[in-house]
């Protein structure tokens, strides 16, 4: 089945250090985005990407990068890891419709020490 | 931008009984509401959308609800089971600079107890 995967699912890192998480996806999707969740805010848009030479901020970037190497991957990266940055990330893809069904990935989720 | 207020926050319900989560949002330009149901330690699935030219949508259990006049749209879930226990996300379809993306309420944290 076509599906989203992103690696690590799990990560414990210290504050200062830089970190890369990683997604694929094999849906055959354009479109790429990240996202982090943390309790009682819901799912928040870090950075969004509509083609391979396509990248934009969303509503959280301060902190954060991101690298879309190919059609199929989406990366992100944390350049100096600090505390509250602490959170499940999720990937997710979509078409290009205008009705924007997103397909998300099994997220990983992230401690910073 | 966009704002998407989602009520109640947490929600318990005996099984059987209906369950009923409200959304409001702020551009009324929005023309795509999506919900997503994330049961636990799981990803983000879409339950059932709704389009602004339509007032309402059913999908067995679950329905939908749009008001574009109030800018407020709602998900009804009938004769609730334990397995629609999870955490429940509204989200608006926002266009900017060419480009549309989901954003997304705080989420419902939905109880069903046996």
């Amino acid at each position: 089945d076509a599906d989203v995967t992103q690696t690590p699912r799990n990560r414990i890192t210290k504050t200062g250090k830089r970190i890369m998480l990683e997604c694929s996806q094999t849906k055959g999707h354009d479109r790429m985005y990240w996202y982090r969740q943390d309790p009682g805010l819901g799912l928040r848009l870090i950075y969004y990407s509509f083609d391979v030479k396509d990248i934009n901020k969303g509503e959280i970037s301060d902190g954060y990068s991101v690298s879309r190497q190919a059609q199929a991957k989406f990366s992100l990266s944390l350049e100096s890891a600090i505390p509250n940055q602490t959170a499940l990330y999720f990937c997710a893809t979509s078409s290009g419709s205008s009705y924007n069904e997103q397909f998300f990935g099994p997220g990983t989720r992230l401690t910073v020490l | 931008g966009e704002n998407v207020e989602q009520h109640p926050s947490t929600l318990s319900v005996q099984e059987g009984d209906s369950a009923v989560i409200k959304c409001t949002y702020s551009d009324s330009a929005s023309n795509y509401f999506p919900w997503y149901k994330q049961e636990l330690g799981k990803r983000p699935q879409l339950i059932i959308d709704i389009r602004s030219n339509v007032g309402e949508k059913k999908d067995q259990r679950i329905a939908v609800t749009l008001n574009k006049t109030a800018k407020h749209f709602s998900l009804h879930i009938t004769e609730t089971q334990p397995e629609d226990s999870a955490v429940y996300f509204c989200a608006v379809q926002l266009f900017s600079g060419g480009y549309n993306k989901l954003i997304f309420g705080a989420g419902t944290r939905l109880a069903v107890h046996p």
